[in-house]
């Protein structure tokens, strides 16, 4: 069956843009997950979603980051005014959502802010 | 708070000799741990993972890790290396009141050599 998908794969952008990250769970998956991993670094949480709201959003790093999931499959992370410090691959990773399951990860969208 | 600290930021081995990547976690509730391993330019795959059952867990490839509490280690071993093992290993923690979001360590690079 269709993993998770995430669009697009690469993404450059100027510093200042605003950019839109999109993800595509596994279909039947509730829970919804982004992480963030910098180079040389381990994925790191941002925001977690169960059906159509945040869960969890401790991860954000500030309210320049935003993700939303208004039907509960696809979600989109959103970043305003994008710095060079927010390069980085961005993760997507779905899950039944119930107790400690698998989270399957999607490829990542690669950012480079310039 | 929980952590993982994955003691060995580079391994070498030869093809054909055991694998030992090292971990240890630390976590104020009863942790679910899982070893993930990324190919490169290929998304994260899950390896192995443990839910308080069996402390000797068997995952894919050939792999095992075993969940020691009095040592609050979860080392990834493996009998036999073949060179397709060569990837970035990430020893991973969550509970399940933190919403199951997943706290990574910073990776091993497992080198497999002829």
């Amino acid at each position: 069956g269709a993993g998770v998908s995430q669009t697009p794969s690469n993404k450059v952008t100027e510093k200042g843009k605003y950019v839109e990250l999109r993800c595509d769970p596994i279909s039947g998956h509730t829970a919804l997950y982004w992480y963030r991993q910098s180079l040389g670094q381990g994925p790191e949480f941002l925001i977690y979603f169960q059906g159509t709201g945040a869960a969890d959003d401790s991860g954000l790093p500030n309210d320049r980051f935003f993700a939303v999931r208004p039907e509960g499959s696809v979600s989109t992370l959103k970043i305003q005014r994008t710095e060079r410090g927010d390069s980085a691959v961005y993760l997507c990773a779905s899950s039944l959502g119930r107790g400690p399951d698998t989270q399957y990860f999607g490829p990542g969208t690669r950012l480079t802010v310039l | 708070a929980q952590s993982v600290t994955q003691l060995d930021s580079h391994v070498s081995v030869s093809e054909g000799t055991p694998v030992l990547l090292r971990c240890n976690y630390s976590s104020s509730y009863s942790p679910s741990l899982f070893w993930y391993v990324q190919h490169p330019n290929k998304g994260l795959q899950l390896l192995l993972k443990y839910t308080s059952a069996a402390t000797l867990v068997k995952g894919i490839n050939g792999f095992e890790a075993e969940f020691k509490k009095s040592e609050t280690s979860f080392h990834l071993t493996k009998p036999s290396a073949h060179m397709s093992d060569a990837a970035e290993y990430f020893c991973v923690v969550s509970f399940t009141g933190g919403g199951n979001k997943l706290t990574f360590g910073t990776g091993t690079q497992l080198k497999v050599e002829l």
